[in-house]
């Protein structure tokens, strides 16, 4: 089955920088990525993901790119703030979705 | 996206005691998982419960432990049966308004402490 390794597990940045978060799937067949941002005590929630077919795809200051003949894609987040400190799940799927263990961003004021 | 909703949102239980959580969503969907997140931890899906059939279990979950019922497009229930203190975790149940690997939706949790 799919498996989602994700790196780094935890990453402080300070305010206005870039963070990035990479992830890697086993999975060839694999062909949805979808990011999850989880803040404490709160669901996760989706706040960008891209298909296979698509190599990269920006929303504001988050931008996600897949490298598909590697098997990995990562999160870029700009202009970092402190509202997007959370815990990030990347996760692959094709029938069933796996997640990545998380990465817990602190963003430093 | 749906709106969903979980009931109870938390609760304390004993040991060898049974809860059933609850999953409402606001319009029809094709797909409802239940998932289990241990504090600090990754989301690990229990199973893929299925309109008008059997739920579709992971490898380490039974449906004697983790019965689950699905009587319609909109509901689903996830029964924790004989609770031991393991159990205690955060149950999300997930909806997809599209097929097998679309876009899934999470509900708020169902937060389970066991004693």
């Amino acid at each position: 089955g799919e498996n989602v390794e994700q790196h780094p597990s935890t990453l402080s940045v300070q305010e206005g920088d870039s963070a990035v978060i990479k992830c890697t799937y086993s999975d060839s067949a694999s062909n949805y990525f979808p990011w999850y941002k989880q803040e404490l005590g709160k669901r996760p929630q989706l706040i960008i993901d891209i298909r296979s077919n698509v190599g990269e795809k920006k929303d504001q200051r988050i931008a996600v790119t897949l490298n598909k003949t590697a098997k990995h894609f990562s999160l870029h987040i700009t202009e970092t703030q402190p509202e997007d400190s959370a815990v990030y799940f990347c996760a692959a799927s094709d029938n069933d979705m796996r997640f990545g263990a998380g990465t817990r961003l602190t963003v430093k004021p | 996206s749906a709106v969903i909703s979980q009931k109870p949102s938390r609760d304390i239980c004993q040991r060898g005691t049974s809860l059933t959580i609850q999953c409402q969503v606001d319009s029809q969907v094709t797909m409802m998982f239940w998932y289990r997140q241990q504090p600090g931890q990754s989301l690990t899906l229990i199973a893929t419960a299925n309109q008008g059939s059997e739920a579709t279990y992971e490898s380490g979950f039974v449906i004697d432990k983790f019965p689950i019922s699905r009587p319609n497009l909109t509901f689903s229930t996830l029964t924790v049966s004989n609770m031991s203190p393991e159990d205690s975790s955060i149950y999300l149940c997930s909806v997809s308004t599209g097929y097998v690997g679309e876009t899934q939706y999470f509900g708020p949790g169902t937060r389970l402490l066991v004693l």
